[in-house]
């Protein structure tokens, strides 16, 4: 099966410029998660999708980023305007059931300078 | 509430050494508990899943419950230079959430 797509790969901004970054889980996996990690840190959770509706956003920086699963398929974050402290690598994740585990894509590293 | 706490500081090992983690869980119910490894530059992949009630084992790693202190162990008998990795433990279900795992580094 295919795995969960994400792009870019790799995006390098300014402070105060928009971001967005792309996510296509797993066929079938009806949730979807995003993941900030900075390096060295665990995997943080910015936001849980179930289908189209959202599960769990309180570690979500609402002033600046924000998320959608409109078909409840494939998945967009953004972040406007970036800091310098967005600097991670930004996951993305879905899994099939509340049993299942997580599949993960292979992420995008966000450079803010 | 459900919560899952690794207990381990970084952890240096030589090659060929016995490896074990030690993953806590706190919950009411039936758990289930992933073991996650996350190589160099890579994205976190299912290790194994584990139960409270049975042993699992993948990629010569074992997962055992250790029901007396609510616990379960992640354990290789001899590791290699590629087992260097971060390592985490999360429960089914939930939020997902992740600690900052137990790094491992496995030296000649």
């Amino acid at each position: 099966e295919a795995g969960v797509a994400q792009s870019p790969r790799y995006k390098i901004i300014e402070k105060r410029q928009s971001v967005a970054f792309w996510c296509n889980p797993i066929s079938g996996h009806a949730t979807l998660y995003w993941y900030q990690q900075i390096l060295g840190q665990g995997p943080k959770l910015l936001i849980q999708f179930q289908n189209n509706g959202v599960v769990d956003d309180s570690q979500l920086p609402k002033d600046r980023f924000s998320a959608e699963r409109l078909k409840g398929v494939d998945s967009t974050l953004k972040i406007q305007p970036a800091k310098l402290e967005d600097s991670a690598v930004y996951l993305c994740a879905s899994r099939y059931g509340g049993s299942s585990p997580l599949h993960f894509g292979n992420g995008t590293r966000l450079t803010v300078t | 509430g459900d919560s899952v706490t690794q207990t381990e500081g970084p952890v240096t090992l030589p090659e060929r050494a016995a490896l074990t983690l030690n993953c806590t869980y706190q919950s009411s119910y039936s758990t289930f508990l992933f073991w996650y490894v996350q190589y160099l530059n890579k994205e976190p992949e299912l290790l194994l899943k584990s139960s409270e009630n049975q042993e699992t084992d993948s990629r010569g790693f074992q997962a055992s419950p250790i029901k007396s202190d609510s616990s379960f162990h992640l354990e290789k008998p001899s590791v290699q230079l590629s087992d260097s990795a971060v390592y985490y433990c999360a429960k089914k279900g939930g939020k997902s959430t992740f600690g900052d795992g137990t790094t491992l580094t496995v030296k000649p």
